[in-house]
């Protein structure tokens, strides 16, 4: 299995900042995803990181308010822009590693907050 | 595009088994998993069915009927800390992207 850190792991921000978050994995994976969770509802799907290359983006997501980095096949950053209270979600970095049976892993997951 | 359904929330007692059930059409499957997540806490996978029928685990199994669109996740000899959401979720083929369903919230009383 995968292990996924992500930093921070809250954050209170003020409307107008923006806020990096970060992903790091303890093995190399084939895939990482970010998605959002809003308060008592299920998963979103924001982005999948592509390495080296554009993140490929869902309905609804664009790149300049969520703009995605993954340099290498363990590490990759999510950054949520000019923030608005709308943005207050939890934010989960996830992996995929082909060698374990495509079986995909969850970060702890960083509580952001937007004042 | 992808639609996956589960009913919200469902109560059962200690040590009774409960089945949470998952419907879903897509375009393109390529697996269907199951994740549990307690409050506050990130989603940790619990089954992946690919092929049909049970994959059993300890006191979880997951069924899988591709023809139908159809899972369910299977708790026996539930415990107290169960309690949790249950998220059913469905790989696309041609992209390997994870699409959840709205999670079903499971409430296990003495």
């Amino acid at each position: 299995s995968a292990v996924i850190s992500q930093k921070p792991s809250r954050d209170i921000c003020q409307r107008g900042t923006s806020l990096t978050i970060q992903c790091q994995v303890d093995s190399q994976v084939t895939m990482m995803f970010w998605y959002r969770q809003q308060p008592g509802q299920s998963l979103t799907l924001i982005a999948t990181a592509n390495q080296g290359s554009e993140a490929t983006y869902e309905s609804g997501f664009v790149i300049d308010k969520f703009p995605i980095s993954r340099p290498n096949l363990t590490f990759s950053t999510l950054t949520v822009s000019n923030m608005s209270p709308e943005d207050s979600s939890i934010y989960l970095c996830s992996a995929m590693t082909t060698t374990s049976s495509y079986e995909q892993y969850f970060g702890p997951g960083t509580r952001l907050t937007v004042t | 595009g992808q639609n996956i359904d589960q009913p919200t929330e469902m109560t059962a007692t200690e040590g009774a088994i409960v089945q949470i059930n998952c419907t879903y059409q897509t375009s393109g499957f390529n697996g269907l998993f199951w994740y549990q997540q307690h409050a506050g806490e990130a989603p940790t996978f619990l089954s992946y069915n690919v092929l049909d029928g049970l994959e059993e685990k300890g006191r979880f199994s997951s069924f899988l009927s591709r023809s139908k669109g159809y899972s369910y996740l299977l708790l026996k000899e539930l415990q107290m800390k169960d309690s949790a959401s249950y998220l059913c979720a469905v790989r696309d083929r041609g992209t390997d992207k994870l699409i959840f369903g709205t999670g079903t919230r499971l409430q296990v009383f003495p």
